[in-house]
Parts: structure tokens; sequence; C-alpha cells
């Protein structure tokens, strides 16, 4: 399978816990994003790298949040002080341009229950 | 601030008939309109897109129609299958719009009876 990989499924953890989630994109592809999902809402946009440089944050990315690209391949989400409100599905996508030109590739998400 | 409205939230559909999808949109800057299909427990996936420049995009049983001057779009399925049960998004998005931009809808969840 080539597509796009996240890890893991599904993350519970209890309220002010840490919590790091992993995104292999599809190997060509050099963005990648990070969008959050709740339920009965459409994905919305966190952040986005071009290969190892982080390009742009959301205002929902709060200080507690934080991204990485290291090398321009994988990458990890870190939630800090987990709080209930962070309860959502995390899904990775990856293109190969910008999503106005390639389409976005989403992985099957993170499930993030915070107890 | 909603930028993408999408209707109805939920829809129900006779198999082989034809299920339509609305969005409208605020923001006069979006020029490309793509539609994303959700099953439980996966990814989005792009289904289909447009631009402006047209009023209807086909592919296959899928199809799009553009209204600009009503800032209103549709995805219309014809012929729908009990497999095409999913959740369904519109989302649009500007030029230089950081991130491309996209803004989704709420979804809609289709749901084809046999």
């Amino acid at each position: 399978d080539t597509g796009v990989s996240q890890n893991p499924r599904h993350k519970i953890t209890k309220r002010g816990q840490n919590v790091t989630f992993r995104c292999d994109p599809i190997s060509e592809h050099n963005r990648l994003y990070w969008y959050r999902q709740t339920l009965g809402q459409g994905p919305e946009f966190l952040t986005y790298f071009q290969n190892e440089a982080q390009l742009e944050k959301s205002r929902l990315l709060s200080d507690r949040f934080s991204a990485e690209r290291p090398k321009g391949s994988f990458s990890t989400l870190e939630i800090q002080r987990t709080e209930q409100g962070d309860s959502a599905m995390y899904l990775c996508a990856s293109s190969l341009q910008g999503a106005r030109n390639s389409p976005l590739h989403f992985g099957n998400g993170t499930r993030l229950t915070v107890t | 601030q909603q930028q993408v409205k999408q209707s109805p939230q939920s829809l129900i559909v006779q198999k082989g008939g034809i299920s339509i999808i609305n969005c409208a949109y605020e923001n006069t800057a979006f020029d490309y309109f793509p539609w994303y299909q959700q099953f439980p427990g996966k990814g989005p996936a792009l289904l289909i897109a447009i631009r402006p420049d047209v009023s209807e995009k086909k592919e296959g049983r899928f199809t799009i129609s553009f209204n600009k001057s009503a800032k209103q779009f549709s995805l219309h399925i014809m012929d729908s299958q009990p497999g095409d049960s999913a959740t369904y998004f519109c989302a649009a998005s500007k030029p230089g719009g950081g991130a491309d931009g996209l803004t989704f809808g709420k979804g809609t969840h289709l749901i084809i009876q046999p």
C-alpha cells in the first residue's frame, strides 16, 4: 500500500498527558498537511509543510501543538498537556503540488480521545 | 464565520435515484471547488473538482453544477448506488490562500437505500 499512513489509528489518553502522532506521506509528495476533524464537521486545516519547511500554521494550532517534518519525509504532530477539547480525528494528507493543482491524498486518521 | 455552507446535513435516496448536495460560498475570491467523499473509518478522497470558467463538469455518474452569480455549486450523483453511501464534503479555495486555502463544508451524510 503506497498511500498515506498514519499511526496510531486510535489513541486514548488522560487529560494533561502528551501525545504524538506520526504520518508517512506518499513518498514522492513534497507537501504534507495536518487537518483536524470533529464529529459532524469537515476537516479543518492545522498546518502544512513544503518539504521540511513548515510554511503555515492555523490559529487553531495552539502553543500546545507542534509539528515537525525533519527530513522532508514523515511528519509528527505532538499535543502537550492534552485537554478534552482536543478529542478529534487528526488527518494527515499529502500532495505532489498544492491542492489546487493536484489532489490531497488523506490518510485514515488518528482518532484521539482525551478522558 | 462559515465560508462554505453545505446542505442538506443528511440525505436518503432510493437506489437508482439522483442525489443532489448543495453548497454556497461567500468569498468571491474562491476559484477552485472540489468535492471529497469519505467512508466510515477512512480519510476523505477527492471525487471531482471544478473551476469557475465552466458551469458544469461531469465524470461518470458524478456531475458538478456551478452558478457563479449565485455563488452556489452542487454535486449530482446519477443512478445512485448503495456503494455511494458516504459523507460528502464540498470545499473551496482561493489563490494565495496559504495551504491552498481549502475550506470545507460541514458534510452531507448520504444513504442510498437498496
